[in-house]
């Protein structure tokens, strides 16, 4: 089982729609966790910072369940510019050292 | 600030042969990753680094290898380059080994194909 699962999608959503993906984890000691942004064959960007109590950036919310070992990133008000693969990173500590995993990613698709 | 850079953009190699890809980055980051991006796999780790001078494995390090000799470059080795090493490369850095300031910048990314 691959540490960090993704649904691949792809996503296919109208302008204005809200869409949600979730990210889920194995290993339970994992410290951080993030949100990138890849469009077609270019490389990710930072989205946003998953923090414990949750976090908003403008029409993004990112959320984390430890309990239940999972990530969320919810989008309002789509755009067109939002189409795109959704990244999840998880950041587990060995021997000193934080080791990022990422999922496959989640296709997202707007269209008018 | 040129931020991370990656040479070369694009490469043909025949199976055997050798190649090294240069990362560099500009923003005295410690951290520094390859990358490799296959259809459907994701972005899978090869090789890290901690610091000058360190190296790690990641995920998938058979037929790879790394140096990292000076803080701001990273750079992977094929020895004897195989289709299965058919992908796109990426470096990245990151600037803190603080686990709640852990951004990592990516190279634009080095597509590869081995024949």
């Amino acid at each position: 089982r691959k540490e960090v699962e993704q649904d691949p999608g792809p996503f296919n959503v109208p302008e204005g729609a809200t869409v949600a993906f979730n990210c889920t984890y194995s290993n339970s000691a994992s410290q951080s966790f993030f949100w990138y942004r890849q469009d077609c064959r270019k490389e990710p960007k930072l989205l946003m910072s998953v923090y414990s109590s949750g976090n908003e950036d403008g029409r993004f919310t990112a959320q984390l369940n430890r309990a239940s070992q999972y990530i969320s990133l919810l989008i309002r008000d789509s755009k067109l510019s939002d189409s795109a693969t959704y990244l999840c990173v998880v950041i587990l500590a060995s021997g000193g050292s934080y080791i990022p995993t990422f999922g496959r990613g989640t296709s997202l698709i707007v269209h008018p | 600030n040129a931020g991370v850079t990656q040479t070369p953009k694009f490469r043909v190699l025949k199976t055997g042969q050798s190649m090294t890809l240069l990362c560099a980055q500009d923003m005295n980051h410690e951290y520094m990753y390859w990358y490799r991006q296959d259809p459907g796999m994701g972005l899978r780790l090869i090789h890290y680094s901690v610091g000058e001078g360190t190296t790690a494995k990641g995920e998938v390090p058979d037929g790879y290898n790394v140096s990292r000799l000076k803080k701001q470059n990273f750079l992977l080795g094929l020895e004897s380059a195989a289709p299965s090493q058919t992908s796109v490369y990426f470096c990245a850095s990151s600037y803190s080994r603080d686990r709640d300031s852990y951004e990592q910048y990516f190279g634009p990314g080095t597509r590869l194909t081995v024949t």
